[in-house]
């Protein structure tokens, strides 16, 4: 029973390139992120939709375009691969105004760029 | 602006012995949640404790708790009779304010050794 679940969880790609990353919750929960984590692990919040409405989108820039059909899934597909978009990038998902605002994480895609 | 801040990049214990990881935040919110996360090498997020900052009495989960202090800002976790599994890296995070995410530090690889 994998409460968020993301695919592919490895991705190897050529510059230039576009790919696309999928996520799924099955908690119920109505509010879903993309972080991305760089090669020194540092964790950085990339977007956030509430019942498929966009409510965070930080500074990305916008070859990164997220989706979400419904309020279980959250897609994110990147146009353009560069080198710099290597990294592991991760879902989560949480209720809003839930048991303290705890976000649950999925297992982590990571992309590689050659 | 929010920040998070570890100080300590890497940490080693003994088995069964006691480590404490510090963290320390900034925020003009007065209401607000702060998390630690365990991720081990199989890359999985995992939360380990979390806080509510208008509850005063310090979180606990098992063999882990935390060190609440509101007015200096400071989160800090106890693992108390560390076991081998405990190896990984460990992140404090805040959430707070308007927005739904989550605000990382940089993340403390605790080594626990035989």
């Amino acid at each position: 029973d994998t409460a968020v679940s993301q695919t592919p969880k490895y991705l190897v790609t050529q510059m230039g390139n576009d790919k696309s990353i999928k996520c799924e919750q099955n908690l119920g929960h109505d509010t879903m992120y993309w972080y991305k984590q760089d090669s020194k692990k540092f964790l950085k919040i990339m977007f956030s939709y509430n019942n498929k409405e966009l409510i965070i989108n930080e500074t990305v820039p916008n070859r990164f375009s997220p989706k979400s059909p419904d309020k279980a899934h959250l897609n994110l597909h990147i146009n353009s691969l560069e080198l710099g978009d290597s990294a592991v990038y991760f879902c989560a998902s949480t209720l809003a105004g839930g048991y303290q605002e705890t976000q649950y994480f999925g297992p982590g895609t990571r992309l590689l760029v050659l | 602006a929010q920040t998070v801040t570890q100080s300590q990049p890497e940490m080693s214990v003994q088995e069964a012995e006691t480590v404490t990881l510090s963290c320390t935040y900034d925020t003009s919110e007065s209401n607000y949640y702060l998390f630690w996360y365990k991720q081990p090498p199989s890359r999985q997020m995992i939360l380990v404790i979390r806080q509510e900052a208008y509850k005063q009495q310090n979180a606990t989960e098992n063999r882990f708790s935390v060190n609440f202090q509101k007015a200096a800002k400071s989160f800090s976790l106890k693992i108390s009779d560390s076991q081998l599994g405990d190896t990984a890296m460990y992140f404090c995070a805040f959430k707070g304010g308007a927005t739904n995410k989550l605000i990382f530090g940089t993340g403390t690889l605790l080594a626990v050794q035989p």
